[in-house]
């Protein structure tokens, strides 16, 4: 069966600190991997996807950066982080019509 | 770009009540509907996905409809229990295109 972790669950961060989130899948092969937040009081944004290793897709321009060094890994990312990039960070993956989803990341950015 | 609308934002029902809610969607070039459940500090769960005007799926109190041609979905709970506290989350699909989510409906269950 397949099964999607994510880590650290929960991150406290200074503005300007760099971040690094990082999701794996098992049990599936060149599965599509996507990026969410969850910003408060809004619902899940799509932030980047991947269809395959080292294709990232972004949907919104923002302060973050993705990247996808092996089939069943996708790491979320950023230099600086900004007070707007808190919130909480999910990741997903596609099985036929159907996306599941890891356990998320709270991340907060003081 | 999709936009996906669900209403309303937050609902507070008795225990024993039965409710619903909306998610609305644009229907053109539409390919699925998805309903997912949303526990505080869990990742959400999928519930249904709908593809066909028409279609109604139920899941034990939980059940659901959708009407392609106007673009809506609703999402009933019959007898709510306080287990059922959680955001639920409609996403909309076209062809071509990644889940687009609604906001979420927040729904508590007092006992």
């Amino acid at each position: 069966s397949q099964t999607i972790h994510q880590w650290p669950a929960t991150l406290v961060q200074p503005v300007g600190s760099p971040l690094s989130l990082e999701c794996t899948v098992e049990g599936t092969s060149n599965p599509n991997l996507y990026w969410y937040r969850q910003a408060a009081g809004r619902g899940l944004q799509l932030l980047f996807y991947s269809v395959g290793i080292g294709q990232i897709s972004s949907e919104v321009p923002q302060n973050l950066s993705a990247s996808r060094p092996q089939d069943r890994q996708f790491i979320l990312s950023s230099k600086k982080l900004l007070l707007s990039d808190s919130g909480f960070y999910l990741c997903a993956y596609d099985r036929g019509r159907e996306q599941y989803f890891g356990p998320g990341t709270r991340l907060t950015v003081t | 770009i999709l936009n996906v609308e669900q209403s309303p934002q937050s609902l507070h029902v008795q225990e024993g009540d039965s409710t619903n809610f909306t998610c609305s969607f644009p229907s053109s070039n539409f390919y699925a509907l998805h309903w997912y459940r949303w526990e505080t500090a869990k990742s959400p769960e999928a519930l249904f996905v709908m593809t066909l005007n028409g279609d109604e799926k139920k899941k034990g109190r939980i059940s659901a409809t959708l009407n392609t041609k106007e673009g809506y979905s609703y999402l009933y709970i019959k007898g709510s229990q306080p287990e059922d506290s959680a955001t639920y989350l409609c996403a909309s699909t076209s062809y071509g295109q990644n889940f687009v989510f609604g906001p979420g409906t927040r729904l508590s269950v007092l006992p």
